[in-house]
C-alpha cells in the first residue's frame, strides 16, 4: 500500500518568512495530492491540492509542486503571518482511492 | 463549516460503557469516513462507506462497529474500550472515494 512520509515534523519561522514542507510516497500510481491545515482544536481544511497530470499549483501566498519522478511534492508558504500557524497534513491517494496521510508538520509562525 | 457536523462533540464513557458517534454531511456525498487522530500520530483511516456500503475496514478492533444507514449519515458505535482508544475521532465525506474529503470537527473521547 501507499506511504507517505512527511519533514519536517516542526518548523519555526520568523513572520515574513518562507516555510516549505515536503512529503514523499511509495506508490508511483498515486494520482492526487491534498495539503490539509488543521487549526489547534479545529477540524482539518484543504488549503491546496494538485494532481498528478500537473507540476505545481499556486493560491496566493501558498504553492504546491510536485515531482512524479521523485516521488514527492511540496507545500510551499511565502510571506508567512501568525494565522499560517498550524498543523500541516500531506496526503496521497492512490489508484483505488485510498487516503494516505502524513504524520504532520507543526508550524509556528513567530512574529 | 456546517457541511459536516458530528455529535456529540466531546464524550467521556467508562471502559463497560457504550455510546454511538453521529456523523451527518449535507453535501450530498457518496463516501464517508471514520478517522482516529491521537497525539503525535497520523490520522489513522479506520472505516470508509461508499454508496453506504463498507469498502475498508482498516484492521479495527470489534469494540467499535460502525454504521451507514444511507449516504448522509454514518454512526461509530463504541463498547468496552480501552483508555487507549482516548482521541479524536473524525468524520469525513466525498464525493467519491479518493476524491477531496471534507471533514467534521471530530468527536473527542476520553475512556476512564
Amino acid at each position: 500500500g501507499e506511504n507517505v512520509e512527511q519533514h519536517p515534523s516542526t518548523l519555526s519561522v520568523q513572520e515574513g518568512d518562507s516555510a516549505v514542507i515536503k512529503c514523499t510516497y511509495s506508490d508511483s500510481a498515486s494520482n492526487y495530492f491534498p495539503w490539509y491545515k488543521q487549526e489547534l482544536g479545529k477540524r482539518p481544511q484543504l488549503i491546496i491540492d494538485i494532481r498528478s497530470n500537473v507540476g505545481e499549483k499556486k493560491d496566493q501566498r501558498i504553492a504546491v509542486t510536485l515531482n512524479k519522478t521523485a516521488k514527492h511534492f511540496s507545500l510551499h508558504i511565502t510571506e508567512t503571518q501568525p494565522e499560517d500557524s498550524a498543523v500541516y497534513f500531506c496526503a496521497a491517494t492512490d489508484s483505488w482511492g485510498k487516503f494516505q496521510f502524513g504524520a504532520g508538520t507543526q508550524v509556528v509562525v513567530t512574529p | 463549516e456546517t457541511g459536516v457536523t458530528q455529535t456529540p462533540r466531546h464524550l467521556v464513557m467508562g471502559m463497560t460503557n457504550k455510546k454511538s458517534l453521529k456523523c451527518e454531511q449535507h453535501l450530498g456525498h457518496n463516501a464517508m469516513y471514520w478517522y482516529k487522530q491521537s497525539a503525535k500520530k497520523p490520522l489513522e483511516l479506520m472505516f470508509v462507506y461508499n454508496f453506504k456500503e463498507q469498502t475498508e475496514n482498516n484492521s479495527v478492533p470489534s469494540r467499535f462497529s460502525p454504521e451507514c444507514p444511507n449516504s448522509s449519515h454514518l454512526f461509530l458505535h463504541l463498547h468496552t474500550l480501552q483508555p487507549e482508544d482516548s482521541a479524536l475521532y473524525l468524520c469525513a465525506s466525498s464525493q467519491g472515494q479518493g476524491e477531496t474529503q471534507y471533514f467534521g470537527p471530530g468527536t473527542r473521547l476520553l475512556v476512564l
